[in-house]
């Protein structure tokens, strides 16, 4: 298994709350990556990551911002949680251009 | 806007059928493409990869590719039980663009 961890792996907070994710990884890899996962959605991205202090905005940004200071470390800010965050939240991992990505565990994350 | 299409399911096949799983896309410019497989409450994990025109096969699994057709498809040989997972197909470069994923059920 690539060697990725996300914590918390379950987090319960409250609408208003600024709320914080991070991805670990000890494959050195470029790219870190943070999806959502919702019921008839799909794999949504969030932001990603191809370097330190290098990201940029996915497909539902809005709400969310990210940092990425160390090549092992990404993390992602709810930075006013809504109920409509509620979701599963996966981090991901690749190497390079070809693109082949690895998953985290997931974050099971409940706004209420 | 990129797409990726998968008809959501669920398929059901019985044990030992061969199960095929399809997958459309959009952007003809697509050079890499994926299937991943996905447990109720676990996350996603790679089963394929392919990036030319044709078959690729690994053990029970093989991937299509038809660029022209904008196409690729996932075939499961002797379907089993501990095959029933979601299976998603992922297009693109940076980022990839996943499908919603097709539910498959194998029947003992």
């Amino acid at each position: 298994d690539a060697g990725i961890t996300q914590s918390p792996r379950h987090k319960v907070t409250e609408t208003g709350t600024p709320v914080t994710l991070r991805c670990h990884q000890t494959e050195n890899h470029r790219y870190m990556y943070w999806y959502r996962q919702d019921p008839g959605h799909g794999l949504r991205l969030i932001h990603y990551s191809y370097g330190v202090k290098d990201t940029d905005k996915g497909e539902v940004s809005d709400g969310y911002s990210v940092s990425r200071s160390k090549t092992e470390d990404f993390l992602l800010t709810l930075e006013s949680a809504t109920s409509s965050q509620t979701s599963v939240y996966f981090c991901a991992i690749s190497e390079g251009r070809r693109e082949t990505q690895y998953f985290g565990p997931g974050t099971r994350l409940l706004v209420l | 806007q990129k797409e990726v299409e998968q008809n959501s399911g669920p398929l059901s096949v019985p044990e030992g059928a061969i199960a095929s799983l399809n997958c459309t896309y959009s952007d003809r410019v697509s050079q890499s493409f994926f299937w991943y497989r996905q447990y109720s409450g676990k996350s996603p994990e790679l089963i394929m990869s392919i990036y030319s025109n044709g078959d690729k096969e690994d053990g029970r699994f093989t991937a299509q590719l038809n660029k022209a057709s904008q196409y690729v498809s996932l075939l499961i040989r002797d379907s089993q039980p501990s095959d029933s997972a979601t299976y998603l197909c992922a297009v693109g470069k940076t980022p990839l663009v996943f499908g919603k994923g097709t539910r498959l059920s194998v029947i003992a």
